[in-house]
């Protein structure tokens, strides 16, 4: 059974670097099979989808968020990463792994994802 | 980028109610849709995918039609564990996007 696991600071200052990783376990990084995406929700609110990387280091972001966000793969430790910048309060959420089969279609279903992890932008 | 609406925003319902929740896309999506259950303090778990296959172990009360703009999610006969928030979202294109969500509550 593939389990995901976020990790990071639970607190980041306005205008610095929100830095998350999440680590895979029961299932390779590299098997090919997978998008490896990032999703979020603000306290309350609905959820955003931020972007995904493939096990090749391919990615792809939502335009909403491309200029301050940086998915990073490393696939000796099965883990990607997240990296957004120049964050103010509107990126307080719950930040969410999730992992979701590769298919023809290009299409993003989140079969599998990390229990969250609370992050609030604030001095 | 793909507004998906859904309604009710809420609703209150009884265990043994059949429960019925729409999701409506700003233009086509096919049938790239997928319905997701959410409890309090939990992350989404996958219900259905591409609008009408229930995903391996889920419960056969849970049931999805729809394609192009309108969807529907159906639950027939609603449980206790049922009530949470669902979320629609559309895997069409690039950025994915997610219904506002429904909260099914407990009349």
């Amino acid at each position: 059974q593939v389990q995901l696991q976020e990790s990071g600071p639970g607190l980041v200052k306005p205008s610095q670097t929100l830095s998350l990783t999440c680590t895979v376990s029961g299932g390779s990084i590299s098997s090919g099979d997978y998008y490896w995406s990032w999703i979020r929700q603000p306290p309350g609110k609905g959820l955003e989808w931020i972007g995904y990387i493939y096990y090749i280091g391919s990615t792809s972001y939502n335009p909403a968020l491309k200029s301050r966000v940086t998915i990073s793969v490393d696939t000796s430790k099965n883990q990607f990463s997240l990296k957004l910048s120049s964050v103010t309060a509107a990126d307080t959420a719950v930040y969410y792994c999730a992992r979701a089969p590769v298919t023809v279609a290009d299409s993003e279903t989140f079969e599998y994802w990390g229990q969250g992890t609370l992050v609030t932008v604030s001095s | 980028d793909i507004q998906m609406t859904q309604s009710p925003s809420s609703l209150s319902a009884s265990v043994g109610d059949r429960v019925t929740i729409t999701c409506r896309a700003s233009q086509s999506i096919s049938s790239y849709l997928n319905w997701y259950q959410q409890k309090p303090g939990k992350a989404p778990k996958l219900l259905i995918y591409a609008a009408s296959s229930l995903q391996s172990g889920v419960p056969s009360r849970f049931s999805g039609s729809g394609s192009g703009t309108d969807f529907t999610l159906t639950i027939t006969s609603l449980q206790p564990e049922d009530f949470a928030t669902y979320h629609c979202q559309q895997s069409y294109t690039i950025p994915r996007t997610f219904g506002q969500g429904t909260k099914v509550e407990i009349k």
